[in-house]
Formats: structure tokens, sequence, C-alpha cells
């Protein structure tokens, strides 16, 4: 069964460093997706992605973040100078259509030191 | 603004007996209503959805739950627990900004033990 893949699964960095934390959405899956889950609180959205544009971002998704889709097959979230308030799960997702089902991946754990 | 609120942060049953798992929604329109299961160290696995069609709705490994708007609850049951039902679970609206794509709001999830 086709799945969404997340890597790396837990990600260690220093303050003010740059992260990139890689997803690869299921093939046939035109809209991307990143939600975020920090300790003890609800998961939240950050931002879609459809046809190489961002379609909604929330109030999170500062200049800080950028999405990128490089090839045919990698969605990415970037982050430029992390903060202590950006350690979270990091889970990305796929679907087919815009209104329909998401697919996520196991989230990537990112701890900023 | 839509919102979800689940009841209760941990729930534990013994196997065999049944599983309520309660969420109420606030929605401005006919909400479109999801309940998510996240087993350990796995993705995020959609449980069953409610998009205005039937108010009883079928999801997979026995759940089900049922829309009901007099209540504004979407409340997730299923008759009889298994070890493998242990799992954190959501329940989740979807916020439409009348673009391309949905925003999911999730609730702030349910911890499913289960006693052998």
């Amino acid at each position: 069964e086709p799945e969404v893949t997340q890597t790396p699964s837990h990600q260690v960095t220093q303050m003010g460093q740059e992260v990139i934390l890689r997803c690869v959405p299921i093939s046939n899956h035109l809209y991307f997706y990143w939600y975020r889950q920090i300790l003890g609180q609800k998961v939240e959205f950050l931002v879609s992605f459809y046809n190489n544009e961002i379609s909604e971002k929330s109030e999170i998704f500062d200049d800080q973040f950028s999405v990128e889709r490089p090839d045919g097959s990698n969605f990415t979230l970037k982050i430029r100078s992390t903060k202590l308030e950006d350690s979270a799960m990091y889970f990305c997702a796929s679907s087919e259509v815009g209104y329909g089902e998401q697919f996520f991946g196991p989230g990537t754990r990112l701890t900023v030191l | 603004a839509q919102s979800v609120t689940q009841l209760d942060s941990h729930v534990s049953v013994s196997e065999g007996t049944p599983v309520l798992l309660r969420c109420n929604y606030s929605s401005s329109y006919s909400p479109s209503l999801f309940w998510y299961v996240q087993h350990p160290n796995k993705g995020l696995q959609l449980l069953l959805k409610y998009t205005s069609a039937a108010t009883l709705v079928k999801g997979i490994n026995g759940f089900e739950a049922e829309f009901k708007k007099s209540e504004t609850s979407f409340h997730l049951t299923k008759p009889s627990a298994h070890m493998s039902d242990a799992a954190e679970y959501f329940c989740v609206v979807a916020k439409s900004y009348g673009g391309a794509t949905n925003k999911l709001i999730f609730g702030t999830g349910t911890l499913l033990a289960v006693q052998p």
C-alpha cells in the first residue's frame, strides 16, 4: 500500500541553524501539507501546497519557514533559523484531490537545543 | 470558527468491552468531520469521515461514529475492544478557505488503553 515517508525520523539541531525536513508524498497525489505537534499540544496546520505554490498557510508559517517541491517526488519544509520553540513533531501529508483524505507520514521529531 | 473538543484525554477499557471516545464540534456551517488514529511511531491514519451523507459512518477495524447535529457531537464507538486498538485517537474538523485545499483542525487527542 502506498504511503507517505519522511526523513529523518529525528533531527537534533542548534538554535539558529537551518534545517530541512523531507517528505515523499504518495506518487499520484497533487496536494501537500505540513502540520506540527509541539509536545503536549494539538496537531496544528502549517501550510498547504498545490501546483507549485502555497495554497494556504497559518500564522505560524512566518518568513522563517519555506516549502519546496524540488523534483517530482520530494516535498520539503525548511526552517531558516531555528528557535527553541520550533521543537516539535512535524507531519507531512498528501491528498489526491484538494478536499480528499489526507494521508500522513510518520513524522520527523525536531529538537532544537 | 471551527473547532473540536475531545472530552477525555485518557480512556481505559478491558479487551472485549465497548469503546466510546467523545468529541464535540463547533462549526458555523455543515462540517466535514474525521477520526484519525496514531499508533506509536506511525503516521496518522484515517479511521472514518463524515461529509454530510449518512449520519452513521462506518470506518475501518470495526469503528463507527454518529453525527448528531442537535448535540454537535461526533462520538467514536466500537462494540468490542481489541488489544491492537490501543493508540491515540484524534477528532478532526476540516476548514475550507474556499481555495484548493482543506486545513484540518485537530482535537487534543484521546489515548485509549486496552487492558487484557
